[in-house]
């Protein structure tokens, strides 16, 4: 069964940083993309960031774009988003999303529960 | 940036057909995927690559993509599929993803 965990969620300042991660289980992890997609409570998804399977291979949403990091950890089978610069709009529950298809590019078939970021003084 | 525009709501009665509407420029060369999603719950998805179904999503289900709009189809809505319904797709280099703003579907 496959399984993913974010965690890292805190409340933080503006112009704060904060590293998200995502444990996986129950598939081979250096095969797939992984997916950051956030959600304001109450409001659409809005895509964040993917890197595919071998972690050469990254991409933002312009929203985003040199503020985040995202990376993984194959031997670990970690998928991690590091965020700096925060601002009061990157407030959002974060989910972690698994790549449908092995070493390509197509959608999310499975999510996580997510993690709550919250940005606030 | 590239956008994908949905209507923010639809509503329906029991038994109706419900349509969901997505239109963007690239969705003539790239796939539109739809995920359902109740409140407090991670995002299912519902329809693949236009107008394929998941295993366990049921029939009623379904999709179809013309030009720069695809649309999800529920004939029969039944009360359990009210939530918010997501389109996503790519940007032209396929690398990049974009979901729609989300439609609040209705069923009463």
């Amino acid at each position: 069964e496959v399984q993913l965990e974010e965690s890292g969620g805190v409340v933080v300042q503006p112009g704060g940083s904060l590293r998200l991660s995502c444990a996986a289980s129950g598939f081979t992890f250096h095969d797939y993309t992984m997916h950051w997609v956030r959600q304001v409570p109450g409001k659409g998804l809005e895509w964040v960031s993917l890197i595919n399977w071998d972690g050469i291979s990254t991409y933002y949403a312009d929203s985003v774009k040199g503020r985040f990091t995202i990376s993984r950890d194959n031997s670990k089978n970690s998928l991690y988003l590091q965020m700096s610069s925060l601002r009061t709009e990157d407030t959002a529950l974060y989910y972690c999303a698994k790549d449908r298809t092995p070493q390509g590019y197509s959608y999310a078939d499975y999510w996580g529960q997510g993690t709550l970021v919250t940005v606030s003084s | 940036s590239y956008e994908l525009t949905q209507p923010p709501s639809v509503s329906v009665s029991p038994g109706q057909t419900a349509r969901i509407t997505c239109s963007g420029d690239a969705l003539p060369t790239k796939f539109a995927y739809w995920y359902h999603q109740k409140s407090g719950q991670a995002p299912v998805l519902v329809i693949y690559e236009d107008s394929r179904r998941p295993s366990g999503i049921p029939e009623r289900f379904s999709g179809s993509s013309s030009g720069t709009m695809a649309t999800l189809t529920i004939s029969g809505a039944r009360v359990e599929d009210e939530g918010d319904y997501h389109c996503y797709s790519t940007d032209s280099s396929g690398k990049r993803g974009v979901f729609g703003g989300g439609t609040k579907l209705t069923v009463l």
